[in-house]
């Protein structure tokens, strides 16, 4: 039990164009769901938390209009990255949960490279 | 701004052996988690923390935490080389989420 999945895996884009990642929590409802980022061989950043039917906090530092979250079911965020550019390349994992801070299951992770 | 050390930062071990790895956090909370990630993957939980004193066991690991030292410890006993992975500790400080630096575990047979 306590799948979350991640789609795409892996997505290579033009600078300029917006890509948008799907986080699936598959076998249970996700009242809460995390975001973060990960550049290679550093430790991972949290981007935003988000609510079911609510807007998500973003954390200091991290653009609300360049990354746009979206917690639209108890099983379903969206992160859409807008206007990419190659800096925003970095490995993208979310992860769900029902019962936080007793524990949070991780996606698989999305490479996102911008070129 | 919460910051979040772990020490060392790279350890190598022979197989057999333990040790500790160390999570430093800089303000106030009594939420502490440790995580796995193997190379290119995602993370793994190991341990959710959640009270001065807490200690967890599973199979070769074992974590504690001390909110008063603001310390938690990740101690590896007879180290195997299915241990070698990338290691977390993360703090939960109410409005403030934050991993710690990683340690990089490598077990030699």
């Amino acid at each position: 039990g306590a799948v979350v999945s991640q789609h795409p895996s892996w997505v290579i884009c033009k600078s300029g164009t917006s890509v948008k990642i799907e986080c699936r929590s598959l076998d249970f409802q996700a009242t809460t769901m995390f975001w973060y980022r990960q550049f290679p061989k550093q430790s991972l950043m949290l981007m935003a938390t988000s609510n079911e039917g609510s807007k998500a906090t973003y954390e200091q530092g991290v653009e609300k209009d360049k990354f746009l979250i979206n917690h639209a079911s108890l099983t379903l965020s969206t992160l859409t990255v807008t206007s990419a550019h190659p800096e925003d390349s970095s490995f993208y994992i979310c992860s769900a949960s029902d019962n936080y801070p007793y524990e949070q299951y991780f996606g698989p992770g999305t490479r996102l490279t911008v070129t | 701004e919460l910051k979040v050390e772990q020490n060392p930062l790279f350890l190598s071990m022979q197989e057999g052996k333990n040790y500790t790895i160390y999570c430093n956090y800089s303000t106030t909370s009594d939420r502490l988690y440790w995580y796995r990630q193997d190379p290119g993957k995602s993370l793994e939980s190991l341990f959710v923390l959640l009270s001065n004193g807490a200690v967890k066991q599973e199979g070769r690991l074992m974590a504690s935490l001390d909110t008063k030292a603001r310390l938690s410890t990740l101690h590896i006993t007879a180290a195997v080389h299915d241990l070698s992975a990338t290691y977390f500790c993360a703090v939960d400080a109410g409005n403030q989420f934050y991993f710690g630096t990683g340690t990089s575990l490598t077990v030699i047979p």
